[in-house]
């Protein structure tokens, strides 16, 4: 178990609809990091978070969007889904210092996964 | 971030060590060895990373060439459990901070 929890664990919609994947990073993690992985692509960053703030951005489509909340929880609001969509999505957070004692972003810690079906 | 090469796949027996092998010969000075893996579907593990000496924690080992050029990750004593894809990453610790992973090594521990 890593920490990191999110929801829903399976999610299934139609082409055209919204959904809204939910994140909670590790106790303290101030960042919160959005892969999509799909059969054909493997797994791509889509964007990441700290603290609040937008920090780096990947291939994240334009119907997509994110958010990080006050109380550190993420948000992956994914709009007109098309059947390319489907996918695992993981979040992942990343402590403040590394086990080495210095920057630790690169030492993520992921989340379960989402596995979101668009029929 | 340098680029790294792994085999695509490799078998294990159940009980021996397993060395999974990373090139990464355009790596520099600054950056570092990041292994991850992914067991069927479940989110990427952080396994163990390093600079330039030698690494163990209580999941594996990572040995470093002295040129840097490669490293090996080696799992002690595998167990079915160990059975995954693992992915060697480099990276530095400026610049972009999102994990790029390439197409791994699917291990397989056979009983």
């Amino acid at each position: 178990d890593s920490g990191v929890t999110q929801t829903p664990k399976h999610l299934i919609t139609a082409t055209g609809q919204r959904v809204t994947l939910r994140c909670s990073p590790r106790s303290g993690d101030l960042s919160v990091y959005w892969y999509q992985q799909s059969l054909d692509q493997g797994l791509q960053f889509l964007i990441q978070y700290y603290n609040g703030e937008e920090r780096a951005k990947g291939n994240i489509l334009e119907r997509f969007s994110a958010q990080q909340f006050p109380d550190l929880h993420s948000e992956l609001n994914l709009s007109s889904l098309e059947l390319g969509d489907s996918a695992l999505y993981f979040c992942a957070s990343s402590p403040r210092r590394g086990l080495a004692g210095g920057p630790s972003y690169n030492e993520q810690f992921f989340g379960p996964g989402t596995r979101l079906t668009v029929l | 971030d340098a680029k790294t090469t792994q085999p695509t796949s490799m078998d294990c027996a159940e009980g021996r060590a397993a060395n999974l092998p990373c090139n990464h010969s355009t790596i520099s000075g600054n950056e570092y060895v990041y292994w991850y893996r992914q067991i069927h579907s479940q989110g990427p593990q952080y396994i163990i990373h390093g600079l330039k000496n030698n690494e163990t924690n209580e999941m594996a080992s990572l040995i470093i060439t002295e040129d840097r050029k490669s490293s090996t990750l080696i799992l002690p004593h595998a167990t079915l459990r160990d059975t995954a894809v693992y992915y060697c990453i480099v990276k530095g610790l400026q610049g972009a901070q999102k994990l790029v992973f390439g197409q791994g090594t699917r291990l397989t521990i056979n009983p």
